[in-house]
């Protein structure tokens, strides 16, 4: 049973180029979670994405961020026109069901992504 | 506004030594903590957590204590090895209604021989 996988897993952009990060949730689990890392910060919810839905976007910078999941494919985080801020982290997490509260996510290993 | 704290950034134990980690919280609304563990260039994984009706929960060498009137929580590591070097995560889970994570901003432990 693969777990949740990213691609890809380091990523260079230059300013004002486009960042496409992409997730494919564990197997089963229609709920999937972007948070993003800053250097010695923790992780910081970003988005939150059901099959073609976006439930909940409260974290997500309101410009050049965008995100999806669509019915078939993985969800993709994508951030345009990057800007040097924009290097950190990027992590994905995967859940079977959201009614269960508090079990546990499961995250994948990331994109790390440097804007040059 | 920062809701779960870890106020400790890094911490060093002896090898078969307890390791205590720290977190604060903000919000009475919170109802459920998680311990996440990170080891370097990889994502974190989920270690142990506790409901708000319990004050303790244990597994393994892992026990986790909750004190809600002081709002606060704290992740014990008994006997700590070298293999528990790794960033701790504190989380609480977002009382909104699925599972958004809180974090706090970790703690560095090295467990040294």
């Amino acid at each position: 049973n693969a777990g949740v996988m990213q691609n890809p897993r380091h990523l260079v952009r230059r300013r004002g180029q486009e960042a496409r990060l992409r997730c494919s949730p564990m197997k089963g689990h229609s709920h999937v979670y972007w948070y993003r890392q800053l250097p010695e910060e923790g992780l910081k919810f970003m988005v939150y994405l059901q099959k073609e839905n976006i439930i909940d976007e409260s974290g997500m910078p309101k410009e050049r961020f965008s995100a999806e999941f669509p019915k078939e494919g993985p969800s993709i985080l994508r951030i345009q026109q990057v800007v040097r801020g924009d290097s950190a982290a990027y992590f994905c997490a995967s859940s079977p069901d959201y009614r269960v509260r508090g079990t546990e996510a499961f995250f994948g290993q990331g994109t790390r992504l440097t804007v040059v | 506004d920062q809701q779960v704290k870890q106020n400790s950034p890094s911490l060093s134990v002896q090898e078969g030594r307890i390791s205590i980690l720290n977190c604060d919280y903000t919000n009475s609304m919170f109802d459920y903590f998680l311990w996440y563990k990170k080891y370097p260039a990889e994502g974190p994984t989920f270690l142990i957590s506790i409901s708000s009706i319990k004050d303790k929960n244990e597994d393994g060498r892992f026990t986790v204590f909750l004190n809600k009137s002081a709002k606060h929580l704290s992740l014990h590591i008994v006997p700590s090895q070298p293999g528990d070097s790794a960033v701790y995560f504190c989380a609480a889970s977002d009382p909104g209604g699925y599972n958004k994570l809180i974090f706090g901003a970790g703690t560095r432990l090295a467990v040294h021989p």
